[in-house]
Order: C-alpha cells, then structure tokens, then sequence
C-alpha cells in the first residue's frame, strides 16, 4: 500500500532555532499533502495543505512565515517551522489523500522546543 | 507496516439504520484508541475514544467497543443520520494517549436519506 515516510521522529531544538520536517510519499506520487498539528487526546488541526508547484494554503490562524511549507515535487512536501518557540513544541503530522483508496498519514514528528 | 487498519474504504448505510465502522490493530503496545471524522476541506476531529482498560464507552449515539485479545474496534453509529456521512478514521496511541497517534487509512460512510 501507500506509505509516507516522515522525518525526523522526535526532535529537540534550541528557542529561535529552525527545524524542517519532511515527507515523502513513497511508490507513488502526492499532488497534495496536509499538514496538521496533533495535540494530545484531541483533534488534528489543520494547519496548511501543499500543492505540488505552487504555493500552500494555509488555514486561519496559521502564521505563513513562521510554517514554511514547499512541495517541490510529486513526492517530497517539507514543512520548517522556523525560529520555533517552546509554545511550538506538538506532534506534527502529513497526510495525502489517495481519493477512493483513502489518506496515509506519515509516521508523526514530535517536536520539542527548549 | 500498516499497524492501524481501517479494511473497508467505503460504507453505505440507510438513515435509521446502524453504522458499524471496524478497525484491526497489530501493536500491542497501543492502550488509548480514538475515533476522528473528517468532512471533505477540514482536519479530522475527535468523536470519541477509549482506553484498553475498557471493552465499552459510549457517548449518544456513538459507541465504542474493544476487544483486546483480537485486536479489533469497532464503532457503532445508532441511529444513522445524513450528517453522519463523512470518512472516519481509526487511530491508536500508546501511554495513555500522550505518544503520537497512528491513523488508520479511513472509512467513507455515506447515510442514505
């Protein structure tokens, strides 16, 4: 089936520092990711959806200079939060929709900022 | 190594009727399991979830039930309505819920007025 390899599992980085997430979509090609934010025992936020080629969409609230999200090609979306800020420390998730053959989330990257 | 897995993609359902969504696991590790639905351009959101310390938990009519030994949930919509139509999604998460949770693939349940 459709994978998507998300890296890095769980980072710690330094306040005011960057960090980029990346997913790749593996055995096939993902015009479209989603980027969400995951808190515990709650629900996904849906913090921006990536297109191959063009610029993401970001969903209210989002800060687009802080979530830089590029989809350069078919099987690559990275997400960097930049100048991260301990309120920034989540899990952060990817998922692509495969249409009638559902979504595949990546694997989740958990992110600590101190 | 899909250790979340939603095996029927799609679902049809009369309104009145009940909805049972299913749901296999392989890890063992995995204690705290939780139903999303999504409605096409938003995330999913939280419905409702469980603890393996349970076989039950019901919230209206919505419930929830686990066994454990095989591995398997499942959720129950009673009575089914058109605004239940949506994709819903299986996840698991291990520690009680604060681990990361791993999603299961969806099921797209369409009530038919």
């Amino acid at each position: 089936g459709a994978v998507v390899s998300q890296h890095p599992s769980w980072v710690i980085c330094k306040s005011g520092t960057s960090v980029k997430i990346e997913c790749r979509s593996l055995d096939f090609q993902a015009t479209t990711m989603f980027w969400y934010r995951q808190f515990p025992k709650q629900s996904l936020m849906l913090m921006a959806t990536s297109n191959e080629g063009s610029k993401a969409t970001y969903e209210q609230g989002v800060e687009k200079d802080k979530f830089l999200i590029n989809h350069a090609s078919l099987t690559l979306s990275t997400l960097t939060v930049t100048s991260a800020h301990p309120e920034d420390s989540s899990f952060y998730i990817c998922s692509t929709d495969l249409s009638n053959y559902g979504y595949t989330f990546g694997s989740g990257t958990r992110l600590t900022v101190v | 190594d899909q250790q979340v897995k939603q095996n029927s993609p799609s679902l049809s359902v009369q309104e009145g009727r009940i909805s049972i969504l299913n749901c296999d696991y392989t890890n063992s590790m995995f204690d705290y399991f939780l139903w999303y639905k999504k409605y096409p351009a938003e995330g999913p959101t939280f419905l409702i979830s469980i603890s393996s310390i349970k076989d039950k938990n019901e919230d209206g009519r919505f419930t929830v039930f686990l066994n454990k030994s095989a591995k398997h949930l499942s959720l129950h919509i009673v009575p089914s309505q058109p605004g239940d139509s949506a994709v819903y999604f299986c996840a698991a998460s291990a520690l009680g819920g604060y681990q990361k949770v791993t999603f299961g693939t969806g099921t797209k349940l369409q009530v038919i007025p």
